[in-house]
């Protein structure tokens, strides 16, 4: 049992690249979600799914896609790279529920250059 | 909108007893969470409060006043690898969880 797998853990782009960001879990959660942590900005997220086929934006979403064709996997995409997308990346799934705490993956660290 | 304020940094002695305050105004409310975070690790889930009064949880307890919007993590006989961030977060009236800036937590000997 894995939990939530993040891919990759480290990655260096430069301005205007476009990249993918994997998360995988293996718990059978409906809710995903992408936050980024950003020092003295604490977690902001940035969009979330509450089942296959649905997403819904968070906080600040622009300059990112994602999509969710299966329960296990929920790709976050940045289309055109920018140095303000500098960041640690997490993706966190729950069950569901209102009491349902969010299970982190381990971090992809992003720079932009 | 919505509003979650924690301390930025608080330092305690190893054995002692440490409060950190969390405030919130959110559209809505369907729980509380504390996160601990250790430096360069993931959040991992503490504790969660969604009714008045306190919860507990060996060291660490948690208690909410929803009428006041107010939330403390109290941390007891404090040892070093305490030393973390705590993050309090908010379910509003969304599926969204939201969380504070969060607060350092230095323990030393």
């Amino acid at each position: 049992n894995a939990g939530v797998t993040q891919t990759p853990k480290f990655q260096v782009l430069k301005t205007g690249q476009s990249m993918t960001l994997q998360c995988a879990q293996d718990m059978n959660h409906e809710y995903m979600s992408w936050y980024r942590q950003d020092p003295g900005m604490g977690l902001r997220l940035i969009h979330y799914s509450v089942g296959a086929g649905i997403t819904d934006q968070g906080e600040v979403p622009n300059g990112y896609n994602v999509s969710r064709s299966t329960t296990e996997d929920f790709p976050l995409r940045l289309l055109s790279a920018a140095p303000s997308q500098t960041s640690v990346y997490f993706c966190a799934t729950a069950e569901g529920t209102n009491d349902s705490p969010l299970h982190f993956g381990n971090g992809t660290r992003l720079t932009v250059t | 909108g919505q509003n979650i304020d924690q301390p930025t940094e608080m330092t305690a002695t190893e054995g002692a007893i440490v409060q950190i305050n969390c405030t919130y105004q959110t559209s809505g409310f369907n729980g509380l969470f504390w996160y601990q975070q250790h430096a360069g690790e993931a959040p991992t889930f503490l504790s969660y409060n969604v009714l008045d009064g306190l919860e507990e949880k060996g060291r660490f307890s948690s208690f909410l006043s929803r009428s006041k919007g107010y939330s403390y993590l109290l941390l007891k006989e404090l040892q070093m690898k305490d030393s973390a961030s705590y993050l309090c977060a908010v379910r509003g009236d969304t599926d969204k969880l939201i969380f504070g800036t969060g607060t350092r937590l230095q323990v030393f000997p």
